[in-house]
């Protein structure tokens, strides 16, 4: 079957601090590999994909990298802000699936001042 | 204008009671899920519909039965209410041809049985 791992939460930074929240997968055939952001009191919202092998997301500063050799989508950010204090899930789709996201079970970032 | 609407967003209710969420998209997606998020946030799949007809069903209790009336719409109704019930309730809808990606997440129900 299809399961995403996450790192375990919660993660705490100072601002400006270098994140990355490793993500592995195990997929039956090719998945396309995604981020999604929960910020409190709100719904999931897509913050980047790759759709291939070697293919690197990014949105607001924030990227991952598809890597097929080491089944991983590890996101990362350069410099976190105070407002990047979210749930971060890292989730995949296969191909014929029925649109399905299977999701990781979200990691916590706060970043203080 | 929020493009995916759910009600109500805080259900308090006392178990064996039966209650509904309801769910409105002005998106123009032709598919839509229900996805049940637990106290640990962990969110699994219930339901998915594509064009009012059902195409995804995980194994959830029967006492959960969603309703489309048209592709806008999107119900869960549940029955006989449980403390195991108690999560947050997030509807989503998409439009096929976009590989399943870009969901668009309702801001949550959060249930509450006591």
């Amino acid at each position: 079957g299809n399961s995403v791992t996450q790192m375990e939460g919660p993660v705490t930074l100072s601002e400006e601090a270098f994140l990355t929240i490793n993500c592995t997968y195990t997929a039956t055939g090719y998945p396309s590999l995604f981020w999604y952001v929960q910020y409190p009191g709100e719904g999931l919202q897509l913050l980047l994909k790759a759709t291939k092998a070697d293919d690197k997301g990014s949105n607001k500063g924030f990227e991952a990298t598809y890597r097929k050799e080491t089944t991983s989508f590890h996101l990362e950010k350069g410099s976190v802000q105070v407002s990047d204090s979210a749930v971060y899930f890292c989730a995949l789709t296969v191909t014929g699936g029925g649109n399905k996201l299977t999701f990781g079970t979200g990691t916590q970032l706060k970043v203080e001042l | 204008d929020t493009a995916v609407s759910q009600t109500p967003k805080y259900l308090v209710t006392q178990m064996g009671n039966d209650k509904s969420i309801k769910c409105e998209q002005n998106l123009g997606h032709d598919t839509m899920y229900w996805y049940k998020q637990d106290s640990k946030k962990f969110l699994k799949i219930m339901f998915s519909y594509n064009n009012k007809e059902l195409i995804i069903n995980e194994t959830v209790p029967n006492r959960f039965s969603p309703k489309s009336p048209d592709k806008a719409h999107l119900n869960l109704h549940i029955n006989s209410l449980e403390l195991g019930d108690s999560a947050v309730y997030f509807c989503a809808s998409s439009q096929t041809g976009q590989g399943g990606e870009k969901l668009f997440f309702g801001s949550g129900t959060q249930l509450s049985v006591l």
